[in-house]
């Protein structure tokens, strides 16, 4: 039982360039999420997805887009990265009504 | 808006020592919880507190809640050097999609 898998682990973009960022999760929760962590900051939700077909902003949605593609799979992508969006990145799954998450193991994004 | 505010943002202690790190947020939330994230790692859920009043005990660690004061603590017992990490509350985000909203984190290093 693999929890929350997230791909690719880091990362190395240059400025403009975009990507996605994969997320799956085996545990067949309805609500899936995409947080950044930033060092002092904490974690900030950027994108969640409370079931299939749904998406709404979180708190730093601003250079993002996702796709909620079926109930597994939830990715996010940069259309154009910015250096401010050097962060580790962060996938996590939730039961429909139970917000106790589970976290994927992170992706490091570093854009120079 | 939910805000949440932990503190300290850094704990330095010596081993056998207590201390009690503090979680408060802006808006009522009855759901309350804590995650442990030891560096380069993803973050694994401590603690699940889902009423005022409610406590939970681990090992060297206990957490309560009071909803009331819109406070979680996060009491440490003895502390051992296996429990230097950092620490997030999040809380519950209630509407009509739950999410959950993290504190800033408390790195705890725990010296010999």
């Amino acid at each position: 039982n693999a929890g929350v898998t997230q791909t690719p682990k880091f990362q190395v973009l240059k400025t403009g360039q975009s990507m996605t960022l994969q997320c799956a999760q085996d545990m067949n929760h309805n609500s899936m999420y995409w947080y950044r962590q930033d060092p002092g900051m904490g974690l900030r939700l950027i994108y969640y997805s409370a079931s299939e077909g749904t998406t709404d902003k979180g708190e730093v949605p601003n250079g993002y887009n996702v796709s909620r593609l079926n109930k597994r799979e939830f990715s996010l992508r940069l259309e154009s990265a910015a250096p401010s969006q050097t962060s580790v990145y962060f996938c996590a799954s939730s039961e429909q009504g139970w917000t106790e998450a589970f976290f994927g193991q992170g992706t490091r994004l570093t854009v120079v | 808006e939910l805000k949440v505010e932990q503190n300290p943002l850094f704990l330095s202690m010596q081993e056998g020592k207590n201390y009690t790190i503090y979680c408060n947020y802006s808006t009522t939330s009855d759901r309350l919880y804590w995650y442990r994230q030891d560096p380069g790692k993803s973050l694994e859920s401590l603690f699940v507190l889902l009423s005022n009043g409610a406590v939970k005990q681990e090992g060297r660690l206990m957490a309560s809640l009071d909803t009331k004061a819109r406070l979680s603590t996060l009491h440490i017992t003895a502390a051992v050097h296996d429990l230097s990490a950092t620490y997030f509350c999040a809380v519950e985000d209630g509407g009509a999609t739950n999410k959950l909203i993290f504190g800033t984190g408390t790195l705890l290093a725990v010296q010999p």
